[in-house]
């Protein structure tokens, strides 16, 4: 099973600055990673799959890297709607398909 | 958008049915997957089927009990001998076309609440 290690677990930033999360992989996985964002109540959203690609409709401030074992992901410029949990995602290897522990995005 | 429906409170030991519907589009083509949330946790992965309804996987945590199905607009899933940790809000996602393209999950619901108590 592929274990993601997502860090920070929290990162408490202002709006108007710049986010960046990591995920690690137990196991290369290429790039056949996903970005999720998740808000209380609400579906989560695909942002970035291919481990660089912004899914349909995703803003330009949200991006993605990495490959193998180390991903990233960038906020550019946090906007009020950006506050929120974002996970990491593997489908490389599978079953099962495997969840990062999530990184909390919260206002400072 | 995907919705779900079906959740409640059961016993330990007891069984429910969940549905995950289309709002407005049909998944006919495309692998479906159940995730699901427990109380303060992160997501993690429960079952996936085929698009073609040839191919089904289950999580550790619920081989044997849980069972997905599917027809042309709907995606179920029974689950039996229900435990307390299977307590959580239940989400169904897309991921398009076959089980075996590389890709994410990009349509989801907002989940139905599933409480063993």
């Amino acid at each position: 099973e592929i274990v993601l290690t997502q860090s920070p677990v929290t990162l408490s930033l202002s709006p108007g600055h710049r986010a960046t999360l990591s995920c690690r992989a137990s196991h290369n996985i290429d790039i056949n990673l996903a970005w999720y964002q998740h808000k209380p109540g609400h579906p989560p959203r695909l942002l970035i799959y291919g481990a660089s690609t912004r899914a349909i409709d995703v803003p330009d401030r949200f991006s993605g890297g990495g490959s193998g074992t180390e991903f990233s992901f960038t906020i550019s410029s946090l906007q009020a709607d950006d506050f929120a949990v974002y996970y990491c995602q593997q489908y490389d290897q599978w079953p099962p398909w495997t969840f990062g522990q999530g990184t909390k995005v919260e206002i400072k | 958008q995907l919705v779900e429906s079906g959740g409640g409170v059961v016993q330990p030991g007891g069984s429910l049915i969940l549905s995950c519907a289309g709002s407005g589009f049909t998944f006919r083509s495309d692998a479906m997957h159940w995730v699901r949330q427990a109380p303060g946790k992160g997501l993690e992965w429960v079952a996936v089927m085929s698009y073609d309804v040839k191919t089904d996987y289950y999580a550790d945590s619920v081989k044997g009990r849980f069972t997905v199905s599917r027809d042309d607009a709907t995606f179920f899933l029974q689950m039996h001998n229900l435990r307390p940790d299977d307590t959580a809000v239940y989400l169904c996602a897309r991921k398009s076309g076959p089980l075996n393209t590389r890709e994410g999950m990009d349509v989801w619901g907002q989940g139905t609440t599933v409480t063993v108590s």
